[in-house]
């Protein structure tokens, strides 16, 4: 099983400021099945960043995703104040099982 | 447009069993690898359950033996069969549909296992 491990577990920033998200796997993940998601209280996980890299449909281009292998990054240029929120990334394909990150919350400061 | 809405939580007593259901719209439920997911209060996403378009089907080891996926095609729906219940199992458990590298997510429904 791949296992994700999110850094930092929180990050307290203020609107304006840039967030940089780290997930690490313990083995190299097929860039084209790695995703990220952001999620809101009540809410089912949004997709923003699929194969690594490309922007899902109507996603703001202030969010980013970079990496391969065993390190991803996740990039909110200039946080807005409905940016603040609970992000996963997901490793996905062909083996199950799927994993998740454990999640970094993004709070205002 | 896509549409998955769950359905068939509720509040069940240890030992319980449940059925979730995934109704589809949009789209034909058996062309796609289709996903249970879970998610315990104020925790993570755990992945739960597969099943592919060719009915092969996969599970978590912490259900495995108790849960079972499967889809009635004429109704397009996705179902989760839940046995042997306990406090662990309560989540938000949410359907989602893989297509190619996106993944599209219901909005969940919430079991609760409580005496």
């Amino acid at each position: 099983e791949i296992v994700l491990t999110q850094s930092p577990g929180t990050l307290s920033l203020s609107p304006g400021e840039r967030a940089t998200l780290s997930c690490r796997a313990s083995q190299s993940v097929n860039s084209r099945y790695l995703a990220w998601y952001q999620q809101k209280p009540g809410q089912p996980p949004r997709l923003l960043i699929y194969g690594a890299s490309s922007r899902a449909t109507g996603i703001p281009d202030r969010f980013s995703g970079s990496g391969s292998g065993t390190d991803f990054t996740l990039t909110i240029a200039r946080l807005e104040p409905e940016d603040f929120a609970v992000y996963y990334c997901h490793q996905y394909g062909s083996s199950p099982p799927v994993t998740f990150g454990g999640g970094t919350k993004v709070e205002i400061k | 447009e896509v549409q998955l809405v769950e359905s068939g939580g509720g509040l069940v007593q240890p030992g319980g069993s449940l059925r979730l259901s995934c109704a589809a719209s949009g789209f034909t439920l058996s062309s796609y690898w289709m996903h249970w997911v879970r998610q315990a209060p104020g925790k993570g996403l755990v992945w739960v359950s597969r099943i592919n378009h060719d009915g092969t089907t996969y599970y978590a080891d912490s259900v495995k033996g108790r849960f079972t996926i499967s889809r009635d095609n004429a109704k397009n729906t996705l179902y989760l069969h839940m046995n042997s219940l306990t406090a662990d199992d309560t989540a938000v458990y949410y359907c989602a549909r893989e297509y190619y590298e996106i993944w599209d997510w219901g909005q969940g429904t919430l079991v609760t296992v409580s005496s």
